[in-house]
């Protein structure tokens, strides 16, 4: 069966650094274009990025342009996400999710369990 | 940026009722909308996508409809694990994806 597994979230202070990890495993994730999803803590969800099956394009929200980066390493089923300048706002549960289809975007049909990451001093 | 819109912000029904909740558009997304469900402590689950079609698994008593820039989540009789919050999400033709604010579907 599908699964997503997110780690390296934690507790880091404004103007650091943190990579997530997303290892995926029941289904051939190098066909899939794969999503960071977050949730600040009682708000909604928010659209962080998408990259598409082969590595070869990643968008982002504006709310972590230039900030976060979004890769993967198919050899490895494994995505990430690279935060930088990290500020209070960006506080929430990271979700991976697995995109529909391989290139673009569309909806996300399996998520991840979600991994917290707490910016303060 | 598509600015989705749910209504109400909060339904408040008895177990056995009917829910309807609505998603609206700023523009138009053709039938690219997108319906998950999410409990306390879980992560969403797939629902609906392209509007009307049920994700796998998903019980016949969830239905979509809807086009354009209007559409609607019926839950024809709400079961006691059905309490929980709704969101739509659009994925049209530009990014950046985006959902709606969520209903919050409680016991009454």
């Amino acid at each position: 069966q599908v699964q997503l597994v997110e780690s390296g979230g934690g507790v880091v202070q404004p103007g650091r650094s943190l990579r997530l990890s997303c290892a995926a495993s029941g289904f051939t994730f190098s066909t899939c274009g794969m999503h960071w999803v977050r949730q600040a803590p009682g708000k909604g969800l928010e659209w962080v990025a998408v990259i598409w099956s082969d590595g070869s394009n990643g968008n982002y929200a504006d709310s972590v342009k230039g900030r976060f980066t979004i890769s993967r390493d198919n050899s490895k089923n494994t995505l990430y996400l690279q935060m930088n300048s990290l500020r209070a706002d960006d506080t929430a549960v990271y979700y991976c999710a697995r995109d529909r289809y391989g290139s673009g975007w569309s909806y996300f049909d399996y998520w991840g369990q979600g991994t917290l990451v707490t910016v303060s001093t | 940026e598509i600015v989705l819109t749910q209504s109400p912000g909060t339904l408040s029904l008895s177990p056995g009722e009917r829910a309807t909740l609505s998603c609206r558009a700023s523009q138009s997304v053709s039938s690219y909308l997108a319906w998950y469900q999410q409990k306390p402590g879980q992560a969403p689950r797939l629902l609906m996508y392209g509007a009307s079609s049920r994700a796998t698994g998903i019980p016949d008593r969830f239905s979509g409809s809807g086009s354009g820039t209007d559409f609607t989540l019926t839950i024809s009789r709400l079961e006691p694990e059905d309490f929980a919050v709704y969101y739509c999400q659009q994925y049209g033709s530009s990014l950046p994806l985006t959902f709606g604010g969520g209903t919050k579907v409680e016991i009454k």
